[in-house]
């Protein structure tokens, strides 16, 4: 099993609609969490870190999660064709500061 | 401008010539990691040092060497590239709070024939 995952899409949204994410994860211990953002051929930027049982808002952006079922996801509102882009899900470890990433979902906002 | 600047960006390379990716980061950050990324496979960590002289191996560090010498630097060598390192790399950095997630540099893409 590994240890941080994510369905790879592509999840297609029409614009204005809203995207949902998900991500799980394996390590019980695990401090934080985050979004980021990349587009093709760049790095990956933060858009969003989580630390405490429940959601987070931030802009178009919110953040869900569930301890208990190990659980993150990402809402994405009023996509913009903009919001094209592989989305990925990171988790700090507990144990040695490791911060470990999922293998990303592809969204594409189409017209 | 907070960065972090990797070198150089594009790189093609015969197997077996030793190279040497650059990183440098001007945020004072204690910490700093490699990761590559491939296809299918996403970002897998290489190594990440938690303060000068510190280094420790990441998931994938076969083949690979670093070193932090500078709390500014911390460049990536490869002793004798082969064809399977061939991928895009990036180096991030973060406060000791990594809490706050790392900032990534713009990649360098590596290609071994």
């Amino acid at each position: 099993q590994k240890e941080v995952e994510q369905n790879s899409g592509p999840l297609s949204v029409p614009e204005g609609a809203i995207a949902s994410l998900n991500c799980t994860y394996s390590d019980r211990g695990s401090q934080s969490f985050f979004w980021y953002r990349q587009y093709s051929g760049k790095s990956p930027e933060l858009i969003m870190s989580i630390y405490s049982n429940g959601d987070k808002e931030d802009g178009r952006f919110t953040a869900q999660l569930n301890r208990a079922s190990q659980y993150i996801s990402l809402l994405i509102r009023d996509s913009k064709l903009s919001d094209s882009a592989t989305y990925l899900c990171a988790v700090l470890q507990a144990a040695g500061n490791k911060l470990t990433f999922g293998g990303g979902t592809r969204v594409l906002v189409k017209p | 401008e907070a960065q972090v600047t990797q070198n150089p960006r594009y790189l093609i390379t015969v197997t077996g010539k030793k190279l040497t990716v650059t990183c440098s980061q001007n945020m004072n950050h204690e910490y700093m990691s490699w990761y590559r990324q491939d296809p299918g496979l996403g970002l897998r960590q290489i190594y990440y040092s938690m303060n000068v002289e510190v280094t420790d191996k990441g998931d994938v560090p076969e083949g690979y060497k670093v070193s932090r010498k500078e709390k500014r630097n911390f460049p990536l060598i490869l002793e004798s590239p082969s064809p399977n390192q061939t991928s895009l790399y990036f180096c991030a950095s973060s406060p000791r709070d990594i809490l706050y997630g790392y900032t990534f540099g713009s990649g360098t893409r590596l290609t071994v024939v």
